[in-house]
């Protein structure tokens, strides 16, 4: 059974970074394209970021296009997402995903 | 990327009634799409993949019909415990998107 478990969220200052990571289990990780979505509160769910299976396609959503980097190790199964530059904006819970949310999310907060 | 229209963005319903809600992506999909239930501060829960099939656990009154850019997600019977919010979700393309949500309210 897939199973998506999420961490490294928590509460950073404006202009703060982060590094989220996502463990996988129960299918063959290292053959999936892999994407960060994020809901922030009260809000729908925003697609963040993607990267191909093998990591050498990357793509962004404008918004943090510069400011964050989905990464991914297939030996340890896991991926990341690290956040730099944060601001207010970005506070959200943040999935991990293969086509399909699965996990809990890790919450996120940036004050100002 | 591909957009999807959800509707309605609310309904009102009670217990036992036929409750639909639908998805209309802004180009074919295939059948790349997934619905999703969202109770206030939960994680989103898989109710159906590939626009059709049940996930393992989702009672059987609810189903998903639908191909390439109309999709529906139907509740045959609406329970005390349906009350929630629905999102789509096509995985189509590489951007993952969403449907604005449809929230199901007690009437």
């Amino acid at each position: 059974q897939v199973q998506l478990v999420e961490s490294g969220g928590g509460v950073v200052q404006r202009g703060g970074s982060l590094r989220l990571s996502c463990a996988a289990s129960g299918f063959a990780f290292s053959t999936y394209a892999m994407q960060w979505v994020r809901q922030g509160p009260g809000k729908g769910l925003q697609w963040v970021a993607f990267i191909s299976f093998e990591g050498s396609n990357k793509f962004y959503e404008q918004s943090v296009e510069g400011r964050f980097t989905i990464s991914r190790d297939n030996s340890k199964n896991t991926l990341y997402l690290q956040m730099n530059s944060l601001r207010p904006d970005d506070t959200a819970i943040y999935y991990c995903a293969d086509n399909l949310i699965r996990g809990p999310g890790t919450p996120v907060t940036v004050s100002s | 990327a591909i957009q999807l229209t959800q509707s309605p963005s609310s309904l009102s319903a009670s217990v036992g009634d036929r409750v639909t809600i639908t998805c209309r992506a802004s180009q074919g999909i295939a059948s790349a799409l997934a619905w999703y239930q969202q109770k206030p501060g939960q994680a989103p829960k898989v109710l159906i993949s590939d626009a059709s099939t049940l996930e393992s656990g989702v009672p059987s009154r609810f189903s998903g019909s639908g191909y390439g850019t109309d999709f529906t997600l139907t509740i045959s019977s609406l329970q005390p415990e349906d009350f929630a919010t629905y999102y789509c979700q096509q995985f189509d393309d590489n951007v993952l998107t969403f449907g604005g949500g449809t929230k199901v309210a007690i009437k």
